[in-house]
């Protein structure tokens, strides 16, 4: 039972460049979210999705973009890179108020 | 919109006293309220969540909670501390988008 599956683990990225983090689950979620972790900020959501073609834009989702074309899989594009998209980004999905993390993608933009 | 609020950066407490990790909350509704431990470089484990029911939450570590409506607090509790249980905690509620987390609180348990 795999959970939360979130690749890659650790990311250099130049400014301007893009890349997708990708985020799957196995336990048939419809819910799923990504959060950014910042030092001292805790963590904040940038979309979710509460089922297959259903997204919707969280607290920060300015710089990112997301698609839910199947219930596994819920990734979230970064277009143009900026230092301040330099976090740690958490990727969950939930059932009946129990929610399951992954174990993070470390990005730093240079 | 919901909110939580962690007033504590930073929580020190000496190797087997009682320890007390503070959190009150904002919500509309019944409160769904969780407490999630991260140690460093790591992810998110869950320790426990107040649902419905009793109001003292029992959960993994020999942590527990006491969920307080009148004061709208969700405080983390240990009775006595080790020095593996220094952490970052958060406290979190749900909304209608998910969970909300405090800003978290470092746990420095000293020997």
């Amino acid at each position: 039972n795999a959970g939360v599956t979130q690749t890659p683990k650790f990311r250099i990225l130049k400014i301007g460049q893009s890349m997708t983090l990708q985020c799957t689950q196995d336990m048939n979620h419809n819910y799923m979210y990504w959060y950014r972790q910042d030092p001292g900020m805790g963590l904040k959501l940038i979309y979710y999705s509460v089922g297959a073609g259903i997204t919707d834009k969280g607290e920060v989702p300015n710089g990112y973009n997301v698609s839910r074309s199947t219930t596994e899989d819920f990734p979230l594009r970064l277009e143009l890179a900026a230092p301040s998209q330099t976090s740690v980004y958490f990727c969950a999905s939930s059932a009946s108020y129990g929610y399951t993390f992954g174990s993070g993608t470390r990005l730093t933009v240079v | 919109a919901q909110s939580v609020a962690q007033p504590e950066d930073q929580v020190n407490v000496a190797e087997g006293n009682p320890l007390t990790v503070k959190c009150t909350y904002s919500v509309s509704g019944n409160p769904y309220l969780f407490w999630y431990v991260q140690y460093p470089n790591r992810g998110l484990q869950f320790l426990l969540k107040y649902i419905t029911g009793d109001n003292l939450v029992k959960g993994s570590y020999g942590f527990e909670a006491e969920f307080n409506k009148s004061q709208t607090s969700f405080h983390l509790k240990k009775p006595s501390a080790l020095v593996s249980d220094s952490a970052l905690y958060f406290c979190a509620v749900v909304g209608a988008d998910g969970l909300t987390f405090g800003k978290g609180t470092h746990l420095i348990i000293q020997p």
